[in-house]
């Protein structure tokens, strides 16, 4: 099956620093993938979505400037939250499509200090 | 824009028995795909279910089944026999075939097995 992977699951940063983390389609290519946010018993609200090799096209009401994608190859893209406050702190979750299926990856808790 | 509505927050059900979660979705779109996910407390989430509009037939997967009504935009999930590792938040999905294949969630219901 298809695997999605994040690193790192969790990460623990202080307030106005950068953190980037990963999400990798492990055995299949993936043109476009999905970055979403989940507060504790929430839902998942979509962020961007990721395009490989173009701009990432952000959601209403999403900082592109705090919130930078990077969809570097067919297998990688990358969140980076930038100058990160307390308020930043979530569970985001990335995904990617494969043959009309939608393959999520484990998440990454980041909290910050 | 697509919605997606759950109207049940929490559900529970004793082991063994049947429960069934709720799902109302609007579009006007005619074609498209609905999801029912489960996110158990490790957050991963996992496929469950799987209905393409355009197919009459309810999807099944082993001990889960939806009814799916096209024209009234309703979409539940049938939990058959259930057991201990059925508890965890249940997520309805819509997704478009086109507009990027963007998908969209509802708000979740937290299903609870009572031994």
């Amino acid at each position: 099956g298809a695997v999605v992977s994040q690193h790192p699951s969790r990460v623990i940063c202080k307030s106005g620093t950068s953190v980037k983390i990963e999400c990798r389609s492990l055995d299949f290519q993936a043109t476009t993938m999905f970055w979403y946010r989940q507060f504790p018993k929430q839902s998942l609200m979509l962020m961007a979505t990721s395009n490989e090799g173009s701009k990432a096209t952000y959601e209403q009401g999403v900082e592109k400037d705090k919130f930078l994608i990077n969809h570097a190859s067919l297998t990688l893209s990358t969140l980076t939250v930038t100058s990160a406050h307390p308020e930043d702190s979530s569970f985001y979750i990335c995904s990617a499509h494969r043959n009309y299926e939608q393959y999520f990856g484990p998440g990454t808790r980041l909290t910050v200090t | 824009a697509q919605t997606v509505t759950q109207s049940q927050p929490e559900m529970s059900v004793q082991e063994a028995e049947t429960v069934t979660l709720s799902c109302t979705y609007d579009t006007s779109e005619s074609d498209y795909y609905l999801f029912w996910y489960k996110q158990p407390p490790s957050r991963q989430m996992i496929l469950v279910i799987r209905q393409e509009a355009y197919k009459q037939q309810n999807a099944t997967e082993n001990r889960f089944s939806v009814n799916f009504q096209k024209a009234a935009k309703s979409f539940s999930l049938k939990i058959s026999d259930s057991q201990l590792g059925d508890a965890a938040m249940y997520f309805c999905a819509y997704r478009s075939i086109t507009n990027a294949g963007k998908s969209t969630f509802g708000d979740g219901t937290t299903l609870t097995v009572k031994p």
